[in-house]
């Protein structure tokens, strides 16, 4: 399968700044990757869907404005949340797409 | 719609054999899968399952049948360190909806 990394694993930041979450695949080209979100005790939420080279697609519900997907080259797509709320605390996970979905170890936020 | 149900909790021995169902009401159905996540980590990929039938794979097996909208996966030899979350999800690789999880504890 995919190996897909995630930086940083965790980061704890005041209220109102800005976080960068940065997903890369290491061993294959991915024209496309996923931005999930999971909160305690509740499965993975879908958030956007990241393109290489074009707009992201956001679900549902998701602010495009707060949540940027930057997904400039085959092998990076970032997630940058901007002036994070306490209620924006939770685990961010990235994932590529081949046979299946490959996960990256996720990145835990904690905004205080 | 999407939806997707499993229980939320189990428990078993070790050494046991257990069995966590799941069953789906989903559009553009493409595949069932399982996923097994250990707290505070990311899933990492069990199990797919496109055809009717049972799929083995070591100690893991993982059932489908299309026209129930039914999937169970079959944990077997129970050890320790199969204390998780199990995750159904269905869809395509480019599209997956997951259920809520089930939490497998094993006991002693």
């Amino acid at each position: 399968g995919a190996v897909v990394s995630q930086h940083p694993s965790w980061v704890i930041c005041k209220s109102g700044t800005s976080v960068k979450i940065e997903c890369r695949s290491l061993d294959f080209q991915a024209t496309t990757m996923f931005w999930y979100r999971q909160f305690p005790k509740q499965s993975l939420m879908l958030m956007a869907t990241s393109n290489e080279g074009s707009k992201a697609t956001y679900e549902q519900g998701v602010e495009k404005d707060k949540f940027l997907i930057n997904h400039a080259s085959l092998t990076l797509s970032t997630l940058t949340v901007t002036s994070a709320h306490p209620e924006d605390s939770s685990f961010y996970i990235c994932s590529t797409t081949g046979e299946t979905q490959y996960f990256g170890p996720g990145t835990r936020l904690l905004v205080l | 719609g999407q939806n997707i149900d499993q229980p939320t909790e189990m428990t078993a021995t070790e050494g046991a054999i257990v069995q966590i169902n799941c069953t789906y009401q989903t559009s553009g159905f493409n595949g069932l899968f399982w996923y097994q996540q250990h707290a505070g980590e990311a899933p990492t990929f069990l199990s797919y399952n496109v055809l009717d039938g049972l799929e083995e794979k070591g100690r893991f097996s993982s059932f489908l049948s299309r026209s129930k909208g039914y999937s169970y996966l079959l944990l077997k030899e129970l050890q320790m360190k199969d204390s998780a979350s199990y995750l159904c999800a269905s869809g395509g690789a480019n599209n997956l909806f997951f259920g809520t999880g089930t939490r497998l504890t094993v006991i002693p």
